[in-house]
């Protein structure tokens, strides 16, 4: 298994849909973030979970609602989104939310397409 | 405000020819510094990290260099290969708080 797993890898979905996002990491790791990767933009940070508690919320839309129920799992719920939306959705693991001094490990991506 | 740039934007080299790729930051105060590499559809992996006090540091065919002074880094890559194509993101970490700046990312593409 790799070290961070995301589920769908595609997922199409309508703008009155509701859908999540999961991620699942087997390292070990105390920090989870979920970041937007829009084409030709930097990675996006939208949101920190550290020991499941949120610690950071970069005024992302309430659409975008996460869920963290333990240190090893990390859902992002989408509900009502805009095709704007559309983006790779990565999830990243990190020892502790120090993101200074540790290094961040990626999952694979979930590619969301919203018509 | 904490950038990071990233140039060129996209670079087309032929299989086994050198390039370099370049970051320039504004992050202060300046705690490390990451090159990512991307492959198409997937998510970024770490190659090297530098800190402050150092300016070259090698993974395989991969060489990062640091000039604190003047904010700049470079990743050069030596006898490119198509396996090399990808994405490669300069992410920055400032000594104030866990705040990481990403830069857009060079695409490079390696022909054959």
């Amino acid at each position: 298994e790799t070290g961070v797993t995301q589920t769908p890898r595609h997922l199409v979905m309508g703008m009155t849909n509701k859908k999540s996002l999961k991620c699942e990491q087997h390292l070990g790791h105390n920090a989870m973030y979920w970041y937007k990767q829009s084409a030709k933009k930097p990675l996006e940070l939208m949101f920190v979970y550290s020991l499941e508690e949120r610690v950071e919320n970069n005024s992302v839309p309430s659409r975008f609602s996460p869920e963290c129920p333990n240190s090893s799992h990390l859902f992002l719920h989408l509900h009502t989104l805009q095709p704007e939306d559309s983006a790779l959705y990565l999830c990243a693991s990190s020892q502790d939310r120090r993101a200074n001094t540790g290094e961040l490990f990626f999952g694979e991506g979930s590619r969301l397409t919203v018509l | 405000k904490n950038q990071v740039e990233q140039s060129p934007q996209s670079l087309i080299i032929l299989e086994g020819k050198n390039c370099t790729l370049q970051c320039n930051y504004t992050v202060s105060p300046f705690s490390n510094l990451r090159w990512y590499k991307q492959d198409t559809g997937r998510g970024p992996v770490s190659l090297t990290i530098m800190t402050f006090s150092e300016n070259t540091k090698s993974n395989g065919r991969y060489t990062a260099t640091l000039d604190a002074d003047t904010k700049q880094s470079s990743l050069h890559i030596t006898a490119s290969q198509l396996s090399d194509s990808a994405s490669y993101i300069c992410v920055v970490s400032g000594r104030a708080g866990n705040m990481l700046t990403f830069g857009g990312g060079t695409r490079l593409m390696v022909k054959p």
